[in-house]
């Protein structure tokens, strides 16, 4: 079984440009996060969506970040403009449903500079 | 307010020993409990889930966590740790408040030395 695909795998942009990540889901899984994980946190929930709806997007810094899953499949993560403080760890992961657990994906390591 | 509290940043322990990781949660709501585990270079992995019934839960590998519901507690345990188990420690709750959300603490770095 694939597991959780993301790409790129790493990714160094000065503050102020644009960037985005990339998720391919574990196949029939319904649910989709986006993590960020700063150094020495655990990841923190940016937005979770059921197909392609969003289900809970409140911790998602939503005049710089945005999210879209199109086709309940594929989902893509954008960060516009970036600042510093948002080099971290992006992780994808889905799941079957709520309580089968998630699986992630190797994540994408954002530098800012 | 719901959180998840790891109380140990880091555990060194020698290799055969025994080890605890400690979990703690707040929560008025009902939970299901998971912990992840990471390896170095690796993605978050899936180690073990609460989710109702017993309240002692196993995995593959060795480690075994025990809800206790009064404690709002979740600490995982090995009885017998190997070197290949140096990794980053992960403990979730998802709240069902209506709808479900995922909280992670903050991760506990077990250090297995030989």
């Amino acid at each position: 079984e694939a597991g959780v695909a993301q790409s790129p795998r790493y990714k160094i942009i000065e503050k102020r440009q644009s960037v985005a990540f990339w998720c391919n889901p574990i196949s029939g899984h319904a649910t989709l996060y986006w993590y960020q994980q700063i150094l020495g946190q655990g990841p923190k929930l940016l937005i979770q969506f059921q197909n392609n709806g969003v289900v809970d997007d409140s911790q998602l810094p939503k005049d710089r970040f945005s999210a879209e899953r199109l086709k309940g499949v594929d989902s893509t993560l954008k960060i516009q403009p970036a600042k510093l403080e948002d080099s971290a760890v992006y992780l994808c992961a889905s799941s079957l449903n709520t309580g089968s657990g998630a699986f992630f994906g190797q994540g994408t390591r954002l530098t800012v500079v | 307010a719901q959180s998840v509290t790891q109380l140990d940043s880091q555990v060194p322990v020698f290799e055969e020993a025994p080890v605890e990781l400690r979990c703690n949660y707040s929560s008025s709501v009902s939970v299901y409990l998971f912990w992840y585990v990471q390896y170095p270079n690796q993605g978050l992995q899936l180690l073990l889930k609460y989710l109702s019934g017993s309240t002692l839960v196993e995995s593959i590998n060795g480690f075994e966590a025990e809800f206790n519901k009064s404690q709002t507690s979740f600490h995982l345990r090995k009885p017998s740790v190997h070197i290949s188990d140096t990794a980053e420690y992960f403990c979730a709750v998802t709240l069902n408040t209506g709808g479900f959300k995922t909280i992670f603490g903050a991760g506990t770095r077990l250090f297995v030395k030989a």
